[in-house]
């Protein structure tokens, strides 16, 4: 079974720092993964999709990249809205999610 | 604008079966290439995805879960439910309903705000 490793488990960062986020698949499923945002007490939404596309109004300073068993999600100058929790996500049979990272200031 | 509501009982027995319901607005669930789809997390910890249905009422099932699961779809009401049997404590959770779109790979792109489920006597 594929198990996809997020590092680091927590981020602590300030406001107009770059993030660095990482997502490690056990083995090469595809070269697509998607990425999730979720702030407390809401549901997660879509960032990223195919590895580097941007989803509907997501800002420019998320972006993604990667290929075979790692993945990146870059913020390039985080803003206070962007402290939350991210999770990544490929299909392998079925769809699967890594542990997240938690985002904090 | 696509919008998903999940709607059930929000407390369940041990060992009595959970059914939740996720109304689809703004989109169909019998037209287009979408696949309907529900995921759950415990408080505190990771997304687990738990089975789809797809425009023409196909299943798929995360395996750890398929002897317990059932999704099912009514198109009139465009609607899609989930049931799981034999609930324990482990199946406490917020339950999503997710719209999964095809682009090079299977994404979730619009969910439901979730439902909290609580198995207790």
């Amino acid at each position: 079974e594929v198990v996809l490793t997020q590092s680091p488990a927590t981020l602590s960062l300030s406001p107009g720092e770059r993030a660095t986020l990482s997502c490690r698949a056990s083995q090469t499923v595809s070269n697509y993964l998607a990425w999730y945002q979720q702030k407390p007490g809401q549901p997660p939404r879509l960032l990223i999709y195919d590895t580097s596309k941007r989803a509907t109004g997501i800002p420019p300073r998320f972006s993604g990249s990667g290929s075979g068993t790692d993945f990146t999600l870059t913020i390039s100058s985080i803003e206070p809205e962007d402290f939350a929790v991210y999770y990544c996500q490929q299909r392998s049979g079925w769809p699967l999610f890594g542990g997240g990272t938690k985002v904090e200031i | 604008q696509v919008q998903l509501q999940e709607s059930g009982p929000g407390l369940v027995k041990p060992s009595q079966t959970l059914s939740l319901t996720c109304t689809v607005f703004g989109d169909s669930i019998s037209s287009g290439s979408h696949y309907w789809n529900w995921i759950r997390q415990p408080a505190g910890k990771g997304l687990q995805w738990i089975g789809r249905i797809s425009n023409s009422g196909n299943t798929n099932y995360n395996p750890s879960l398929q002897s317990r699961v059932t999704i099912s779809g009514d198109t009139a009401k465009n609607q899609f439910s989930l049931t799981v049997s034999s609930v324990t404590a482990a199946d406490t959770a917020m339950y999503y309903c997710a719209r999964g779109s095809w682009f090079g790979e299977l994404a979730f792109d619009y969910w439901g705000q979730g439902r909290l489920v609580t198995v207790s006597s």
